[in-house]
């Protein structure tokens, strides 16, 4: 299976800043996902990353809020913008290549003061 | 909305013994399902995973079982060990309709904690 790298693995933040959360695949993927991972909680699917156009956002997730790119078929990023608090979570980096099971990456744990 | 759920939260189990993970789903259109395994600060790793017509799959020491009747799928795992330690989540698979790729998303139960008692 595709190795996932996340990048930062974790981080502390000041609320209202901004943080780019990258993720970079060792081989081409089809499918790239954003989740998010409350404390204690299961995942929820932030949005789909689609190569060379606008990801496709899930249901209380806005592109203002949650800005993706995904440049080519191995890297995309994840920033969330202006943090408060409520932001605290881990945010998983997931690929999917044909019909192969989705994997995901060690994750990034963000705590916002 | 349809959602994935799981009946037990927490389960111990003696070091040995056989673990029973259970997962309710109510999504009949799903076709799709995957058992993932997530230890304590990592990513969920792919266990196993099984399709719509099939109604049992084994891997090694695990073996997920697919009740489409009552909408029911388990996760068996033999002669558990401490570190088979983790929490465990189905996930079903949801067929997009807006992607021309035939992209999917998964929906994820809420988890179960399993504890390995030496």
């Amino acid at each position: 299976s595709a190795v996932i790298s996340q990048k930062p693995s974790r981080d502390i933040c000041q609320r209202g800043t901004s943080l780019t959360i990258q993720c970079q695949v060792d081989s081409q993927v089809t499918m790239m996902f954003w989740y998010r991972q409350q404390p204690g909680q299961s995942l929820t699917l932030i949005a789909t990353a689609n190569q060379g156009s606008e990801a496709t956002y899930e249901s209380g997730f806005v592109i203002d809020k949650f800005p993706i790119s995904r440049p080519n078929l191995t890297f995309s990023t994840l920033t969330v913008s202006n943090m408060s608090p409520e932001d605290s979570s881990i945010y998983l980096c997931s690929v999917r290549q044909g019909e192969q099971p989705q994997h995901f990456g060690d994750g990034t744990r963000l705590s916002i003061l | 909305g349809e959602s994935v759920g799981l009946h037990l939260p927490t389960l111990s189990v003696q070091e040995g013994d056989n673990s029973i993970i259970n997962c309710a789903y109510s999504n009949s259109a799903s076709d799709y399902f995957i058992w993932y395994k997530q230890e304590s600060g990592k990513g969920p790793q792919f266990i196993i995973d099984i399709r719509s017509n099939m109604d049992k799959r084994q891997g090694q020491r695990v073996t997920v079982l697919l009740n489409k009747t009552v909408k029911h799928l388990s996760l068996q795992i033999a002669a558990t060990q401490p570190g088979d330690s983790a929490v465990y989540f189905c996930a079903e698979n949801m067929t997009l309709a807006y992607s021309g790729a035939g992209s999917y998303q998964l929906t994820f139960g809420k988890g179960t904690k399993l504890s390995v008692i030496p």
